[in-house]
């Protein structure tokens, strides 16, 4: 495994169902996050972990997205009861010292 | 606080050319990182150079250099001997305190 690793890369779903997307990290790196990007902006910031510890969440946009990490190693981000403004692109990246190495993305459209 | 400006929402460059693509930033961190990135039209997020704040050397990444004026908050990318794959969305980074917080891009096309 030389890359990170998303799951699934397209995903579309109705307005008010769950969807929980994985991310599986290059093995070494202990740093994990999660950012959305939406049509004709940068990826913003919205969690990360070191290990399985969540270090920030605030920027989590509401109380319906939450992540984990048990085991240190992968980690999902579920929206629940998801509306059309969710509809983006949820990138994770993996880092050790310096350096970000971006999965490929998984695309949500909320219909 | 971090913030990233990226003024040039497009930028046309002719094959063969020099580009520079503009980055100005604001960080209230002693120590931070500066990153560009690049994203073509299939969405991943390529690593393309990084110039540490306490660098006195401006990075350079094969045709990417990185012209860093620390005075200034600035950091901006130089692509030499544009080629047709460098058409892309080029985003740029910082990193201190914080994890990275992106600019809104320049969308680049490289011209024939």
């Amino acid at each position: 495994d030389t890359g990170v690793s998303q799951d699934p890369r397209h995903k579309i779903t109705k307005r008010g169902q769950n969807v929980t997307f994985r991310c599986d990290p290059i093995s070494e790196h202990n740093r994990l996050y999660w950012y959305r990007q939406t049509l004709g902006q940068g990826p913003e910031f919205l969690t990360y972990f070191q290990n399985e510890a969540q270090l920030e969440k605030s920027r989590l946009l509401s109380d319906r997205f939450s992540a984990e990490r048990p085991k240190g190693s992968f980690s999902t981000l579920e929206i629940q009861r998801t509306e059309q403004g969710d509809s983006a692109m949820y990138l994770c990246a993996s880092s050790w010292a310096e350096g970000y190495t971006f999965g490929s993305g998984t695309r949500l459209t909320v219909v | 606080a971090q913030k990233i400006t990226q003024t040039q929402p497009g930028m046309f460059v002719q094959e063969k050319e020099a580009v520079t693509l503009d980055c100005t930033y604001d960080t209230s961190d002693q120590s931070y990182g500066l990153f560009w990135y690049k994203q073509p039209s299939s969405g991943e997020m390529i690593f393309l150079i990084y110039q540490g704040s306490y660098d006195e050397q401006n990075a350079t990444e094969g045709r990417y250099s990185l012209n860093f004026q620390k005075a200034r908050k600035s950091a901006n990318l130089v692509i030499s001997a544009s080629q047709l794959g460098d058409s892309a969305m080029y985003f740029c980074a910082i990193e201190g305190n914080t994890p990275l917080v992106f600019g809104k891009g320049t969308r680049l096309s490289v011209i024939a």
